[in-house]
């Protein structure tokens, strides 16, 4: 079965500082990988996604994130995080089109100036 | 468009009461599903439905029964609520050959 690991709960950084959010995940066939946010009291909003083609993916806000198919990784990166970034951050997997997701247990970034 | 809406936003049960979730999309989408969110635990799946008329079990099916009578409406529903159902409920959705989901607001149960 396949699973989704986010290697950290809670994530603090400085405004303006790098981040990144590990996201690892197992399976032995191909896989398509997602990150999404959750704000406040919100709503799951995709933030990105690889399906396939280039390893980097670029998403909304600034973030971006790289396919490690060795490594069986996905991590979450923003080269400057912003003020507005605090949220729930959810990493999944989907084995195929129209299947669940399986979602990892999520990572909570916050961010103080 | 709406997208994929949720009601109610808010609901407190008491223990062995039934209620209803209403999840509606306007976008067309044959693909619907209904997960729960639970913290420290992400969000798992409850149902899913491929279509009208058609529904299956998820990871987490226990305790719930869904309906999909008409192609832009799912129906989650609880029969004899548990405090251990006190979660938020999200409602998603999705075309046939696409991996990208669309989520509702969710739905705050809570039950004593």
């Amino acid at each position: 079965a396949q699973s989704v690991t986010q290697l950290d709960s809670q994530v603090p950084v400085f405004e303006e500082a790098p981040v990144e959010l590990r996201c690892n995940y197992s399976s032995s066939v191909s896989v398509y990988l997602f990150w999404y946010v959750q704000y406040p009291n919100q709503g799951l909003q995709l933030l990105l996604k690889y399906l396939s083609g280039s390893t980097l993916v670029k998403g909304i806000n600034g973030f971006e994130a790289e396919f490690n198919k060795s490594q069986t990784s996905f991590h979450l990166r923003k080269p400057s995080v912003h003020i507005s970034d605090p949220a729930e951050y959810f990493c999944a997997v989907s084995k195929q089109a129209g299947t669940a997701l399986i979602f990892g247990k999520g990572t909570t970034l916050s961010v103080s100036s | 468009n709406a997208g994929v809406t949720q009601t109610p936003k808010f609901r407190v049960l008491k223990t062995g009461q039934s209620m209803t979730l209403l999840c509606a999309q306007d976008m067309n989408h044959e693909y619907m599903y209904w997960y729960r969110q639970d913290p420290g635990m992400g969000l798992r799946l409850i149902h899913y439905s491929v279509g009208e008329g058609t529904t299956a079990k998820g990871e987490v099916p226990d305790g719930y029964n869904v309906s999909r009578l008409k192609k832009q409406n799912f129906l989650l529903g609880l029969e004899s609520a548990a405090p251990s159902q006190t979660s938020v409920y999200f409602c998603a959705s999705s075309y046939v050959f696409s991996y990208e989901q669309y989520f509702g607001p969710g739905t705050r149960l809570t039950v004593t």
